[in-house]
């Protein structure tokens, strides 16, 4: 139980275009879900904070306009990287909150902005 | 910004040596949780411990929580080549901080067979 999904697992785009990334609880359902950043061979950055039916809480420096994020159901949540650059190219993973602690992380969506 | 600090950054070892890796923090905690993960893959949740907890185990890891030094320990024992992966800490600060999770910078160890 508790698995977390996401998709694409990779996306290449191109400068300018937006990508959208979907993380869903497949067997469970989730009142809040975290959206991460990393950079190779760094740690976990939290860019966002999104529950269900409300608007997402963003980290200090993360643009909201450039991240947007909707979290739709109790089992989806997309972030879309609005107008990418280059500098946009990461590791961005999702995690789905179960109870006050119990967070499960999904694979992960490498992007890459040509 | 980055609440764990973790050390050391990088550890190589042979195949059933034991493994250590320490994680320091700076504010109070609720809990303080382990992860690993393995190169472009998601994170695998290993183990919590309470902050009125002072060890625990899970198989063959050992976790400690020293809350009045703010600094918490994995260890790994008999280690394995599967064992290769990075490992994470992450701190659980307070409700209102909404239950985000602050992560260290990680410690990526290599097992040799």
């Amino acid at each position: 139980g508790a698995v977390v999904s996401q998709h694409p697992s990779r996306v290449i785009c191109k400068s300018g275009t937006s990508v959208k990334i979907e993380c869903r609880s497949l067997d469970f359902q989730a009142t809040t879900m975290f959206w991460y950043r990393q950079f190779p061979k760094k740690s976990l950055m939290l860019m966002a904070t999104s529950n269900e039916g409300s608007k997402a809480t963003y980290e200090q420096g993360v643009e909201k306009d450039k991240f947007l994020i909707n979290h739709a159901s109790l089992t989806l949540s997309t972030l879309t990287v609005t107008s990418a650059h280059p500098e946009d190219s990461s590791f961005y993973i999702c995690s789905a909150q179960v109870r006050d602690y119990e967070q499960y992380f999904g694979p992960g969506t490498r992007l890459t902005v040509t | 910004s980055q609440q764990g600090e973790e050390d050391p950054q990088a550890l190589s070892i042979q195949e059933g040596e034991n493994a250590t890796m320490n994680c320091s923090y700076k504010t109070s905690i609720n809990n303080l949780q382990w992860y690993r993960q393995n190169s472009g893959r998601g994170l695998v949740h290993l183990i919590l411990i309470r902050s009125n907890e002072r060890e625990k185990h899970s198989g063959r890891l050992r976790v400690t929580l020293d809350t009045s030094k703010k600094s918490s320990s994995l260890l790994i024992t008999a280690s394995r080549a599967a064992d290769t992966a990075s490992y994470f800490c992450a701190t659980d600060e307070n409700k209102a901080a909404g239950n985000k999770l602050t992560f260290g910078g990680g410690t990526r160890v290599l097992v040799k067979p």
